[in-house]
């Protein structure tokens, strides 16, 4: 069965750019989560999303957002970067909350604004 | 808000040992934990987790402890290895959250 799958794994955007990844989950599952790894705070939760819908959002600006697909499939947006967005934004897919509640992470997407 | 932490942001073991990283988390409504070893460049990778109806739970060359009296989770790598080095965290889900809350991290350096 194939992991989770963030594209891409690298990107470079400038200041005042808005930028899109893209997360696949595993085959089935149907809840998708973002979290934003930086060194200095940690892993930080964003959003999640399951069957289409964001049941809960972290407390990011709203500059951040997201969606889910009726295939699974999530992207999130950030618009109007800035330098303190640079970090690795990783992708947590889950069969659902509850009874089966692993989270499997993919290998994220490094992002770095100049 | 209410967090998870861990005790130790740096242990070293020397290779074969035995290794016990330790969490505390607060949120008393946390039902369900993960442990996750995260190698440099890549994402989190699922170890072992544990529900609050169970207080140690064993998997391949790890246990995970589970006190809920003092709200603090351990991992025990058995026979540590090189492969072994590595950041580990711990994670909670609030019961009906939807959510992980991870703790800092503690880095895992084998001595050869």
């Amino acid at each position: 069965k194939a992991g989770v799958t963030q594209t891409p794994r690298y990107l470079i955007k400038t200041r005042g750019q808005q930028v899109t990844l893209s997360c696949s989950p595993i085959s089935g599952h149907r809840s998708v989560s973002w979290y934003q790894q930086t060194p200095g705070q940690g892993l930080q939760f964003l959003f999640e999303y399951f069957s289409e819908t964001q049941r809960n959002k972290g407390n990011f600006p709203g500059r951040f957002s997201g969606r889910q697909f009726s295939n699974s499939r999530s992207e999130m947006n950030v618009s109007t970067l800035e330098l303190g967005d640079s970090a690795l934004y990783l992708c947590a897919s889950s069969p659902g909350w509850g009874t089966d509640s692993e989270a499997f992470f993919g290998q994220g997407t490094r992002l770095t604004v100049v | 808000g209410e967090s998870v932490g861990l005790h130790l942001p740096t242990l070293s073991v020397q290779e074969g040992d035995n290794s016990i990283i330790n969490c505390a988390y607060s949120n008393s409504a946390s039902d369900y934990f993960i442990w996750y070893k995260q190698e440099s460049g890549k994402g989190p990778q699922f170890i072992i987790d544990i529900r609050s109806n169970m207080d140690k739970r064993q998997g391949q060359r790890v246990t995970v402890l589970l006190n809920k009296t003092v709200k603090h989770l351990s991992l025990q790598i058995a026979a540590t290895q090189p492969g072994d080095s590595a950041v580990y965290f711990c994670a909670e889900n609030p019961s009906d959250d939807y959510k992980l809350s991870f703790g800092a991290g503690t880095t895992v350096t084998v001595r050869a």
